[in-house]
Parts: structure tokens; sequence; C-alpha cells
């Protein structure tokens, strides 16, 4: 069956400075979608992503996140100039149909540790 | 704005059933989702309900009533492995997925 898969599984960095987080959605697959998840709170929606371009994003996702689909496969988040805070795991997930929300398939995460 | 409540800890014994609550205030409402997450690891999709009414797949059941902002999650003939939090989310936007915190479940012997 196939899988949303996410590199890193883990990435530790120094605060301040800039991540990607790359996820490979199921290849036909129209929606994506970023979550993060900090230990032990629930998952929040960041960013959701049709069409080439961000179609909803929630008041988390800032000037400090980006996200886009550089080769029409990775689907990367881009955290800049990160925090403490930021530490979590990023969840991706994608979607087949065409209607707004259907079955939502989950990456394994990236577990983001900033020190 | 979304606000979504579901209790925070349940405990059900081996081979019995168990409900779990979530009610739901949303600006908008296109469905309702139940995720399965074990600890560390990423949710698992169980059902998504966009009309009234209980959907049943094999051991898991889930019901909606938008009138009433209310969902449950019916799990029968519990196992070990059910163990587990469950996730009520809900998609109320264009795209927006809120979820809740989730209800830990422990199935004990």
């Amino acid at each position: 069956e196939p899988e949303v898969t996410q590199t890193p599984s883990h990435q530790v960095t120094q605060m301040g400075q800039e991540v990607i987080l790359r996820c490979v959605p199921i290849s036909n697959h129209l929606y994506f979608y970023w979550y993060r998840q900090i230990l032990g709170q629930k998952v929040e929606f960041l960013v959701s992503f049709y069409n080439n371009e961000i179609s909803e994003k929630s008041e988390i996702f800032d000037d400090q996140f980006s996200v886009e689909r550089p080769d029409g496969s990775n689907f990367t988040l881009k955290i800049r100039s990160t925090k403490l805070e930021d530490s979590a795991m990023y969840f991706c997930a994608t979607h087949p149909s065409g209607r707004r929300a259907d079955t939502q398939y989950f990456g394994p995460g990236t577990r983001l540790t900033v020190l | 704005g979304q606000n979504i409540d579901q209790p925070t800890e349940m405990t059900a014994t081996e081979g019995a059933i168990v409900q779990i609550n979530c009610t739901y205030q949303t600006s908008g409402f296109n469905g309702l989702f139940w995720y399965q997450q074990h600890a560390g690891e990423a949710p698992t999709f169980l059902s998504y309900n966009v009309l009234d009414g209980l959907e049943e797949k094999g051991r898991f059941s889930s019901f909606l009533s938008r009138s009433k902002g209310y969902s449950y999650l019916l799990l029968k003939e519990l196992q070990m492995k059910d163990s587990a939090s469950y996730l009520c989310a809900v998609s109320g936007g264009y795209q927006k997925v809120t979820f809740g915190t989730g209800t830990k479940l422990q199935v004990i012997p």
C-alpha cells in the first residue's frame, strides 16, 4: 500500500538555524498538509497546499514558515530562524480526491529538536 | 473559532465495548474525523463522517449528529492493542482540520 514518507525522521538544530523538512506524498494525491504536535499536546494544523499554492493556513503559520513543492514530488516545510518552542513532531498528510476534506494519510513524522 | 471537547482518559476491559464522545462548536463544518494515535507514532485514519448517523467499519463505528454538534466512536471487542489515544477532528474551514486533545484509552486485561 502506498505511503507518505518523511525525511529526516529526527532533526536536531541550533536555535536560529533554518531547517527544511521533506515529505513525499502518495503519487496521485492532490492535497497536502503540514501539522505539528508538541510533545503531550494536540495535533495542530499549520497549512494546506493545493495546485501549487497555499489554500489555507493557521495563525501559527507566520513568516517564519514556508512551503513549496520544488520538483513535483517532494513537499517541503521550511522553518527559518528556529526557536526553542518549534521543537515538535511535524507531520505531513495528503489526500487524494477532489473533495475539500477527505481521508488524510499521515506520514511517520519528523521530530524536530531545537537546542 | 473551533472548540472540540473529548474526555482526557478512559479505561476499559479487554473484550468489552467502549464509547468515546466528542462535542464540537465550529464556525463551519465539512465533516468529522476519528484518528487513532499510538504513543510516538503518527495518527492513523479510522473514520470520516459527513452526514448524520452511524457508520460501521469492523470493530469500529462512528456516529454523528450535526444538529447537536456531537459524535462518538464505538470500539467493540476491545483488544490490548487498542490502547492508544483517539483523536476527534473537525474539518471546518476550506481545508483546515482542527483536532481535539485526544482521549487516551487504556485497555486492561
